[in-house]
């Protein structure tokens, strides 16, 4: 059973540009959920989506930033015009269907490693 | 809001030494509490997890326990390997709330000398 998959790892975007960063949860997951990753800082939550539904975006930027997970196909986190404090590590989690709660817990990917010049 | 305190690394141990990283919360409701292990340029692995108060998770000769009359979920090995070295984040999730976001602590860096 293969684990979350991120790509790309790593992305280079000069400031301006556009950046979209994919996940693909583990098989039999449908809930996903994105995380930032600040040099030398713990991960802070930014959204949580089941497919093609927006659960909780209560950890996303105002702008530049969205998200979704269509019906097929990865989840996907874009960030517009990016600039320089954008440039972090972006982590994928996912989980199974069922109870809501702590029960199930998260399985991180390997991240995206974003940097901005 | 939830948030999660951790001991500030790095913490440097030699090989077999005995290792404590305290890490208390405050949360609104009944959360779940985790620790998660980041080895360098990976993504986060879980390591143990407790779901109600008095429960010891353990794994790979690692422990904590969910204290709620002291809000804290302290993660000890008895002996560490320097294959241990990694940073280690604790994490609480809400039970009773529907909201899955995971809250973090800020990392403790453990590093690990032969």
């Amino acid at each position: 059973n293969a684990g979350v998959m991120q790509n790309p790892r790593h992305l280079v975007r000069r400031r301006g540009q556009e950046a979209r960063l994919r996940c693909s949860p583990m098989k039999g997951h449908s809930h996903v959920y994105w995380y930032r990753q600040l040099p030398e800082e713990g991960l802070k939550f930014m959204v949580y989506l089941q497919k093609e539904n927006i659960i909780d975006e209560s950890g996303m930027p105002k702008e530049r930033f969205s998200a979704e997970f269509p019906k097929e196909g990865p989840s996907i986190l874009r960030i517009q015009q990016v600039v320089r404090g954008d440039s972090a590590a972006y982590f994928c989690a996912s989980s199974p269907p069922g109870l809501a709660g702590g029960q199930y817990e998260q399985y991180f990917g390997p991240g995206t490693r974003l940097t901005v010049t | 809001g939830d948030s999660v305190t951790q001991m500030e690394g790095p913490v440097t141990l030699s090989e077999e030494a005995f290792l404590t990283i305290n890490c208390t919360y405050t949360a609104t409701g009944y959360p779940s509490l985790f620790w998660y292990v980041q080895y360098p340029g990976e993504g986060l692995q879980l390591l143990l997890k407790a779901t109600k108060a008095d429960d010891k998770g353990s794994n790979k000769g690692f422990e904590a326990t969910y204290r709620k009359e002291t809000t804290s979920f302290h993660l000890e090995k008895g002996s560490v390997q320097v294959s241990d070295s990694a940073v280690y984040f604790c994490a609480l999730s809400e039970q009773d709330t529907g909201r899955r976001a995971l809250t973090f602590g800020s990392g403790t860096r453990l590093q690990v000398q032969p």
